[in-house]
């Protein structure tokens, strides 16, 4: 089993509707849980963070965590076609210095 | 603030060579990280360091290599390159506290091509 595990892709999806990226994890010790934006070519962009169960909102964006279920999502609202890219789940055991583990990420298109 | 800067950009090696990469953090940030980034394995975690000391290693082979100097640059080292060397590294600044609110900003990366 993979330590972070990401809906398999590729997610297309019409201009305006919601993108919903999941992921999953395996060590419990995970404390830290980050959305990173690749575009093709590029480097990761953070786009957030999340550390506590329940959601965080941030512009179009909303992440949710769930522990208890080891479960980590995000939500796009208004899906705009500059929002294709390759998104990364990143998470993190404060006990592990600098290390971020990621999931092999999902495509994701916004067609017009 | 200026972001993560590495250089070089772009390289290209044959089998055997060695090479060397340089990072610089954010300003005022004192940990980096290097990943190596593959279309085969994704993003995998080589090291990290904090104030010229290696805190954390991933499982790679011991060609790998790194080191951290005063002013927080960091460089990494590949010695007797192999074909599968070849991929993305990405290096990652952060403030470097132990706290999961340390959050890494990723440079433009070093495309390495081994032939």
């Amino acid at each position: 089993q993979k330590e972070v595990e990401q809906n398999s892709g590729p997610l297309s999806v019409p201009e305006g509707a919601i993108a919903s990226l999941n992921c999953t994890y395996s060590d419990r010790g995970s404390q830290s849980f980050f959305w990173y934006r690749q575009y093709s070519g590029k480097s990761p962009e953070l786009i957030m963070s999340i550390y506590s169960n329940g959601d965080k909102e941030d512009g179009r964006f909303t992440a949710q965590l769930n522990k208890a279920s080891q479960y980590v999502s995000l939500l796009i609202r208004d899906s705009q076609p500059s929002d294709s890219a390759t998104y990364l789940c990143a998470v993190k055991r404060d006990t592990s210095y600098g290390k971020l583990t990621f999931g092999q990420g999902t495509i994701l298109t916004v067609h017009p | 603030k200026a972001g993560v800067t590495q250089t070089p950009r772009y390289l290209i090696k044959t089998r055997g060579q060695q090479v060397t990469l340089s990072c610089s953090p954010i300003s005022g940030h004192r940990s980096v990280s290097w990943y190596q980034q593959t279309p085969g394995q994704g993003l995998q975690f080589l090291f990290e360091y904090f104030s010229e000391t290696q805190r954390n290693k991933g499982n790679f082979p011991g060609r790998f290599s790194g080191r951290q100097f005063s002013n927080s640059r960091s460089e990494m080292n590949v010695s007797t390159l192999e074909l599968g060397d070849s991929a993305l590294y990405l290096c990652a600044s952060s403030l470097g506290g132990r706290v999961g609110t340390d959050t890494q900003y990723f440079g433009p990366g070093t495309r390495l091509t081994v032939l």
